[in-house]
């Protein structure tokens, strides 16, 4: 139990264009994800929390115009990024609580390999 | 801020040996640490997490409070145990998880 699956695996765009990365949760409902970066070699930094039927809540420094978050059901969100350049190519990773169980525990999808031409 | 540190990137024992994997947090309440771990070609899961107080694959970790550490240890490590260990803290009340900068454990033959 307890899966997130993190959609698509990979994609490479042109620069300019926009982005859509889908986060499920397959076998629970998540009234909060979250959506992390991780650059090569480094530590994964949280982007953003997404709360279900709200807005999502930004860390410090993280445009929200850029990386738009839609929380739109118990066990769908989408991380959009906008008008992507070069800089945005990154690995995007989400997670999710299931308050089934303990109610700190993450489970992290795959994540996305963002590549901006 | 609330900070997570993992002093070594790099870790490299022999099979069998002991292993230790250094984090330290900075968080003045009662903090919950957890390590993750990332195998390769892998997703990040789960290892174990403070307020447990379990075993899993041979590792244990305790929070000592009075040094502000949560290693993690095994005493007799495998070539399975070859991995990303990241150890994260909790922010109370946000539920966001601070993680630190990660160890690349490597399990020599």
């Amino acid at each position: 139990g307890a899966v997130v699956s993190q959609h698509p695996s990979w994609v490479i765009c042109k620069s300019g264009t926009s982005v859509k990365i889908e986060c499920r949760s397959l076998d629970f409902q998540a009234t909060t994800m979250f959506w992390y970066r991780q650059f090569p070699k480094q530590s994964l930094m949280l982007m953003a929390t997404s709360n279900e039927g709200s807005k999502a809540t930004y860390e410090q420094g993280v445009e929200k115009d850029k990386f738009l978050i839609n929380h739109a059901s118990l066990t769908l969100s989408t991380l959009t990024v906008t008008s992507a350049h070069p800089e945005d190519s990154s690995f995007y990773i989400c997670s999710a609580r299931d308050l089934r169980k303990a109610k700190n525990i993450q489970y992290f999808g795959a994540g996305t390999r963002l590549s901006v031409l | 801020a609330q900070r997570v540190t993992q002093p070594e990137k790099l870790l490299s024992v022999f099979k069998g040996a002991p292993v230790e994997l250094k984090c330290n947090y900075s968080y003045s309440g009662s903090p919950e640490l957890f390590w993750y771990v990332q195998y390769s070609r892998q997703r990040l899961q789960l290892l174990l997490r403070h307020i447990s107080r379990e075993s899993i694959k041979g590792f244990t970790a305790d929070l000592n409070k009075g040094e502000t550490s949560f290693h993690l240890k095994k005493p007799f490590a495998q070539e399975e145990d070859s991995a990303m260990y990241y150890c994260a803290s909790l922010i109370q009340g946000a539920q966001k998880l601070v993680f630190g900068q990660g160890t690349r454990l490597t399990i020599n033959p």
